[in-house]
């Protein structure tokens, strides 16, 4: 069965950091597009970042220098570094195998359950 | 950035169809997915490539991109059906993703 088990979310205090997990199984994130999408309480969806299976990275403007995407083979988990926080990050973030631009119907494209990031003084 | 743009919410009977749109500056040139998300839970995918069925979706979902529109079908709507709905692409142009501003679809 594919999964995605995010971990790592926390009440912090604005400026501070903190960094998020997701653990893949059933699926190699080394192989995959792996994004990152957060939700506000009570709103809708924001893309974050993303990861492509070569390696390259893109940042949604809101996070860009501030979030940093990165994975792990070894461990077979995707994680997102996130410094200077902010109380507008507040959010549950969800990791996801994201639908890549190019036509690929293999496997399914799952989320994660999420993590609640909490960011107040 | 690029902006998807669809209406806040949609109301259809039992047994309808439920038409959501999706609008942006030339979509059509771009490849829509639609999620659907329920109380509580993730986000699942219920079209990609613009009107491709994942494995397990009803074929009660359709949907269709030309133009500046991009378009999610519910047919025969049932209770179940009832969540928020987004569509999804990818910008080459800000090289970003993006999300649409959600449908809230409500079964009357």
């Amino acid at each position: 069965e594919v999964q995605l088990v995010e971990s790592g979310g926390a009440l912090v205090q604005p400026g501070d950091s903190l960094r998020l997990s997701c653990a893949a199984s059933g699926m190699t994130v080394s192989g995959n597009y792996m994004s990152w999408v957060r939700q506000a309480p009570g709103k809708g969806l924001e893309w974050v970042s993303v990861i492509l299976s070569g390696g390259r990275t893109y940042y949604a403007d809101s996070v860009e220098g501030r979030f940093t995407i990165s994975r792990d083979s070894s461990k077979n988990t995707v994680y997102l570094h996130m410094n200077s926080l902010r109380p507008e990050d507040t959010a549950v973030y969800y990791c996801a195998r994201q639908i890549p631009d190019f036509y690929d119907d293999t496997g399914s494209y799952i989320w994660g359950q999420g993590t609640l990031v909490s960011v107040s003084s | 950035s690029y902006v998807l743009t669809q209406p806040p919410s949609v109301s259809v009977a039992p047994g309808k169809t439920a038409s959501i749109t999706c609008g942006g500056d030339d979509i059509g040139s771009k490849t829509v997915h639609w999620y659907q998300q329920k109380p509580g839970q993730a986000p699942v995918v219920v079209i990609y490539y613009d009107s491709d069925r994942p494995s397990g979706i009803p074929e009660r979902f359709s949907g269709s991109n030309s133009g500046d529109t991009a378009t999610l079908t519910i047919s025969r709507v049932e209770a179940g059906d009832e969540a928020d709905y987004y569509c999804h692409v990818w910008d080459g142009g800000s090289e970003h993703y993006v999300f649409g501003t959600g449908t809230k679809v409500t079964v009357l």
